[in-house]
């Protein structure tokens, strides 16, 4: 069965800091997703990663894919409290999300 | 425009009762899903359909689950005879198509308490 784990699954920085959550799954996939969660709403994506070693940057988020590894990874440059939410990676071939990383930034 | 709608956007029921969901997907986009996602934990797939194909059931968690998907477009999500271990958000979510680059969009959910 195709497993999705992400951690940390609970992370609580500091506004300024960096720090990279981690995205495993146990299938061959060269397609992976993120999506972040705002409490009380629904998903909205964030990267859509196509093939190995594909990298993508919006603002201080920045991921990244290893097929070879299975393996991706969401890097915070400089956090800032709007960053706070849920983020979600996904197999989305395979309808496969991970539990989530509940991001807190605090002042 | 549009994105996928979802009604209703609550609904409180009583055990043992039945409940439909309903989705609009976005216009032209052929794949569909049904996603459950219990307080804080991730999401929980429970049907997908693409086009005309015969949808993919792998995920319902028991027969009282059922969906449907009218003329390819609206589909609705069925739980039969509720129990309050049904209560989560039902979230659906559509694509232009399966198996290519596109992402899914999701819906704003439904959040579904059973008392």
């Amino acid at each position: 069965e195709l497993k999705v784990e992400q951690n940390p699954l609970f992370l609580s920085m500091q506004e300024g800091k960096n720090y990279t959550i981690y995205c495993n799954y146990s299938t061959t996939s060269d397609r992976l997703y993120w999506y972040r969660q705002d409490p009380g709403k629904s998903l909205e994506s964030l990267f859509v990663l196509l093939s190995n070693g594909a990298v993508k940057q919006e603002g201080r988020l920045m991921a990244s894919l290893d097929t070879k590894a299975r393996l991706s990874t969401l890097h915070i440059t400089a956090a800032v409290h709007d960053l706070s939410a849920t983020y979600f990676c996904a197999v989305v071939r395979d309808m496969r999300f991970g539990a989530g990383t509940r991001l807190t930034v605090k002042p | 425009g549009a994105g996928v709608s979802q009604s209703p956007s609550n609904k409180v029921t009583e055990k043992g009762k039945d409940v439909e969901l309903r989705c609009d997907p976005i216009s032209g986009h052929t794949a569909l899903y049904w996603y459950r996602q219990s307080l804080g934990q991730g999401l929980e797939f429970l049907i997908y359909f693409q086009g005309n194909s015969a949808p993919d059931k792998s995920g319902l968690p028991s027969d009282r689950f059922s969906a449907e998907r009218t003329g390819g477009s609206v589909s609705t999500l069925t739980i039969q005879r509720t129990q309050q271990e049904d209560s989560a958000v039902y979230l659906c979510a559509s694509s232009l198509q399966q198996d290519t680059a596109n992402e899914q969009f999701f819906g704003p959910g439904t959040r579904l308490t059973v008392l």
